[in-house]
């Protein structure tokens, strides 16, 4: 299996309040991904980064933002959760565009 | 537009039967496809992938797929499903013509398996 891990793994907040999200991975790959997962929906891509400081918006990128400062941890933050942003947060790596990507375990957050 | 089309949302098969679930997908460019296979509770499991050459690939769990160009389909396939493959299923299209050059999920068929 692909090393990468998610923190937390589930986490309860209420709204207004930040959220960081950490997707850790040892593989060195160059791109990682943030989805999120609601049913009905799929999977949608919320923010993704082919390398280190460089980021891009994906489908639905309102109210979140990523960091990558070192190839192995791209974080997503909530700035001001919202009910709206419950859901199950994906992190997923690739080593290059549009190659296969292997998926972490997920984050479940609840926004109350 | 690039976009992937899984028409069943849900299926039921009995155990032991074989499995046949659709993919559809309009995409611009020479496609890289992929099938995804969710348990409940756990990240996505890649189970096969296609991205040149033979049209009928084989992946893990004994789970196959066949590529056709002309219907724009990416059809996964199973001669006999066992009660441990009930899960969701994703497939996926990518490639260097992608949007963002990322992968475009279909919506998921969920599998139930009767016993």
């Amino acid at each position: 299996d692909a090393g990468i891990t998610q923190s937390p793994r589930h986490k309860v907040t209420e709204t207004g309040t930040p959220v960081t999200l950490r997707c850790h991975q040892t593989e060195n790959h160059r791109y990682m991904y943030w989805y999120r997962q609601d049913p009905g929906h799929g999977l949608r891509l919320i923010h993704y980064s082919y390398g280190v400081k460089d980021t891009d918006k994906g489908e639905v990128s309102d109210g979140y933002s990523v960091s990558r400062s070192k190839t192995e941890d791209f974080l997503l933050t909530l700035e001001s959760a919202t009910s709206s942003q419950t859901s199950v947060y994906f992190c997923a790596i690739s080593e290059g565009e549009g190659d296969e990507q292997f998926f972490g375990p997920g984050t479940r957050l609840t926004v109350l | 537009a690039q976009s992937v089309t899984q028409p069943d949302i849900h299926i039921t098969v009995s155990e032991g039967a074989s499995l046949e679930l659709r993919c559809n997908y309009s995409y611009g460019a020479t496609p890289y496809l992929f099938w995804y296979v969710q348990s409940p509770g756990q990240g996505l499991q890649l189970l096969l992938k296609y991205f040149s050459g033979d049209t009928l690939v084989q992946g893990i769990k004994g789970f196959e797929a066949e590529f056709k160009r002309s219907q724009s389909s990416f059809n996964l396939r199973k001669p006999s499903v066992h009660w441990s493959d009930a899960a969701e299923y994703f497939c996926a299209v990518g490639g260097n013509g992608g949007s963002q050059g990322n992968l475009i999920f279909g919506k998921g068929t969920k599998l139930s398996v009767k016993p």
